[in-house]
């Protein structure tokens, strides 16, 4: 089956500007989290969506940071304004439904590398 | 809360050496455990899991052993290969189906 498909693999801005992320998950995988992980650190979450309700947005810089998932497939995450320390890879990453449900397996996308000047 | 400790890397290890990579939790109840590796340029992904206390998760020759006395999940390989150059990810899974990682741990081996 396909993997998790992010893009774009790398984004370079400055700060201040604006920058979105797209996330095509596997088919049929129903729930889906964006990840941060900053250099030296692991991931940590950001978003959980089940199908396109938020689950868990505790995480979220809400005030710069959005992201939505319209129809419970594709998801988009933007940050705007930009802040230096928002230089992170953004990871998605998804599970479905069934026998592996539960287990914990996340299905991680190769993330998009953000840089901030 | 939640929450997971590794050791700091880099580890470097020439090949068919013995490897392990501690880890650590903190939790609250039992819960599932976890190492994702991280190929360079590429995703992270799954390398073995364990759901109960005992349980040892194995693959690719690695294994890992959920200690509820000690709270531990070390990784451990009985002969490396440069193949396993990579990061290595403990996590635990927390409420709601959440992953927690740990900082992760660069594992280099030489030829």
């Amino acid at each position: 089956e396909a993997g998790v498909a992010q893009s774009p693999r790398y984004k370079i801005i400055e700060k201040r500007q604006s920058v979105a992320f797209w996330c095509n998950p596997i088919s049929g995988h129903a729930t889906l989290y964006w990840y941060q992980q900053i250099l030296g650190q692991g991931p940590k979450l950001l978003i959980q969506f089940q199908n396109n309700g938020v689950v868990d947005d505790s995480q979220l810089p809400k005030d710069r940071f959005s992201a939505e998932r319209l129809k419970g497939v594709d998801s988009t995450l933007k940050i705007q304004p930009a802040k230096l320390e928002d230089s992170a890879v953004y990871l998605c990453a998804t599970h479905g439904q069934g026998h592996r449900y539960g287990t914990g397996e996340l299905f991680f996308g190769e993330g998009s590398r953000l840089t901030v000047l | 809360g939640n929450s997971v400790t590794q050791m700091e890397g880099p580890v470097t290890l020439s090949e068919e050496a013995f490897l392990t990579i501690n880890c650590t939790y903190t939790a609250t109840g039992y819960p599932s455990l976890f190492w994702y590796v991280q190929y360079p340029g590429e995703g992270l992904q799954l390398l073995l899991k364990a759901t109960k206390a005992d349980d040892k998760g194995s693959n690719k020759g690695f294994e890992a052993t959920y200690r509820k006395e000690t709270t531990s999940f070390h990784l451990e390989k009985g002969s490396v290969q440069v193949s396993d150059s990579a990061v290595y990810f403990c996590a635990l899974r927390s409420y709601g189906n959440k992953l927690v990682f740990g900082a992760g741990t660069i594992l280099r081996v030489k030829s």
